[in-house]
């Protein structure tokens, strides 16, 4: 099984600043299957980021997805009040499915 | 619009039995992989099960093997989990949500906004 460690588990910014969560697998993630997702509270996950950088359908582009093997990050490169939320990456390469830990980004 | 509806959750005993549906529309429902995935109070997200297109391809994560199944409908547009020898620690948000093509090994979105299983005496 493939193990996702998000780091770091909260993350306390500002509007306007730069967020950069990170995302570790145990092994290689095979064909960079990776995607993450973004949750407020309340509501279901959205998926943000597929194939490890390719945004989704009506992503802003201060989203941007990065990484190989077994390191990844998501950066967000200016922080707007609807971003704050909980992120998740998810690996699809190998079987069974596993998400990350999540990171917390809230207003600082 | 894409649209994915959880229904059947609720309180169950230990040992108890449910079974979850998802109704979908707006998408070609017999193309895409579909899955499960839960969400304890306070928790991560947790995948539970997929299914294939065809349904030839069913899979569940461990915690679950053997004690839930999968299984979809495409002349109704729905989706299934039974859920059988429920254990607290099944209690969770249980979400379906789409894939957008027929293999289960996928990320997922949209998800439906999740029905809740309550396992408790």
């Amino acid at each position: 099984e493939v193990v996702l460690t998000q780091s770091p588990g909260s993350l306390s910014l500002s509007p306007g600043e730069r967020a950069t969560l990170s995302c570790r697998a145990s092994q290689s993630v095979s064909s960079n299957n990776l995607a993450w997702y973004q949750q407020k509270l309340g509501q279901a996950p959205r998926v943000f980021i597929y194939d490890a950088s390719t945004r989704a359908t009506g992503v802003p582009d201060r989203f941007s997805g990065s990484g190989s093997g077994t390191d990844f990050t998501l950066t967000i490169s200016r922080l707007e009040p609807e971003d704050f939320a909980v992120y998740y990456c998810q690996q699809y390469g190998s079987p069974p499915l596993t998400f990350g830990g999540g990171t917390k980004v809230d207003i600082k | 619009e894409v649209q994915l509806l959880e229904s059947g959750g609720g309180l169950v005993q230990p040992g108890g039995s449910l079974r979850l549906s998802c109704a979908v529309s707006g998408f070609t429902f017999s193309a895409c992989a579909m899955t499960w995935v839960r969400q304890a109070p306070g928790k991560g997200l947790e995948w539970v099960s997929s299914i294939s297109d065809n349904s030839r391809g069913t899979y569940y994560a461990d915690s679950v093997k053997g004690r839930f199944s999968i299984s979809r409908d495409n002349s109704k547009n729905m989706l299934y989990l039974q859920m059988n020898s429920l254990r607290a620690e099944d209690t969770a948000l249980y979400y379906c949500g789409k894939a957008p093509r027929g293999g289960a090994w996928s990320w997922f979105d949209p998800w439906g906004r999740g029905t809740l299983v309550t396992v408790s005496s």
